[in-house]
């Protein structure tokens, strides 16, 4: 079945404490983004990435780091979580390595809560 | 930055049609989606509009006026499923996505 994983769905953290969130897609896309989701905010573009080892940001990138070292596979990493980030993420990945005219599919999200 | 603004909540009655506007101002435009999210869930994919006018898919329509910086979703036949947000998002560029906070649609009986 086609889809995009991600892992965990709920985590619960401390300030400060290294955390990843896995992404895993496995329909050969080249595009894959995270996002974060708050209310009355919508989904906001953290970094995304067109190619292995290609990755840039988005428009709310502090904080996070990503990486792209397959094309499967697209982790966010929290280097030290702060209670500003507790957010719904969720990856997504589209066909094409640009956006035009390519659906993104998403992932189930990842809720996380920094205390 | 970029601005997209669509309404908050809009509440129909099954049956009925409900339209869901979108305007926006980005740096640069690439295409405009709208994107369907139930609660809890992730979004899923309705439509794409990068060219002036109306398309249609089955129940759903969007319009897309360029010059206007305006789209909107027209929803036919409104059935209970229907209740969700409706996300309108635009790509400024052919790698960033830029989100609306999204449209809360709740369906009545």
């Amino acid at each position: 079945e086609a889809q995009v994983t991600q892992n965990p769905r709920y985590l619960i953290t401390v300030t400060g404490k290294k955390l990843t969130v896995t992404c895993s897609q496995n329909m050969n896309h080249e595009y894959m983004s995270w996002y974060r989701q708050d209310p009355g905010l919508g989904l906001r573009q953290i970094y995304y990435s067109m190619n292995v080892e290609v990755t840039d940001k988005g428009d709310v990138p502090e904080g996070y780091k990503v990486s792209r070292k397959e094309k499967r596979n697209f982790p966010l990493i929290l280097e030290s979580p702060s209670p500003n980030q507790t957010s719904l993420y969720f990856c997504a990945s589209s066909l094409s390595e640009g956006l035009l005219n390519t659906e993104a599919f998403f992932g189930q999200g990842t809720r996380l809560t920094v205390v | 930055g970029q601005n997209i603004d669509q309404p908050t909540e809009m509440t129909a009655t099954e049956g009925a049609i409900v339209q869901i506007n979108c305007t926006y101002q980005t740096s640069g435009f690439n295409g405009l989606f709208w994107y369907q999210q139930h609660a809890g869930e992730a979004p899923t994919f309705l439509s794409y509009n990068v060219l002036d006018g109306l398309e249609e898919k089955g129940r759903f329509s969007s319009f897309l006026s360029r010059s206007k910086g305006y789209s909107y979703l027209l929803l036919k036949e409104l059935q209970m499923k229907d209740s969700a947000s409706y996300l309108c998002a635009v790509a400024p560029n052919d790698y960033k996505l830029s989100f609306g906070a999204g449209t809360t649609v709740t369906v009545r009986a």
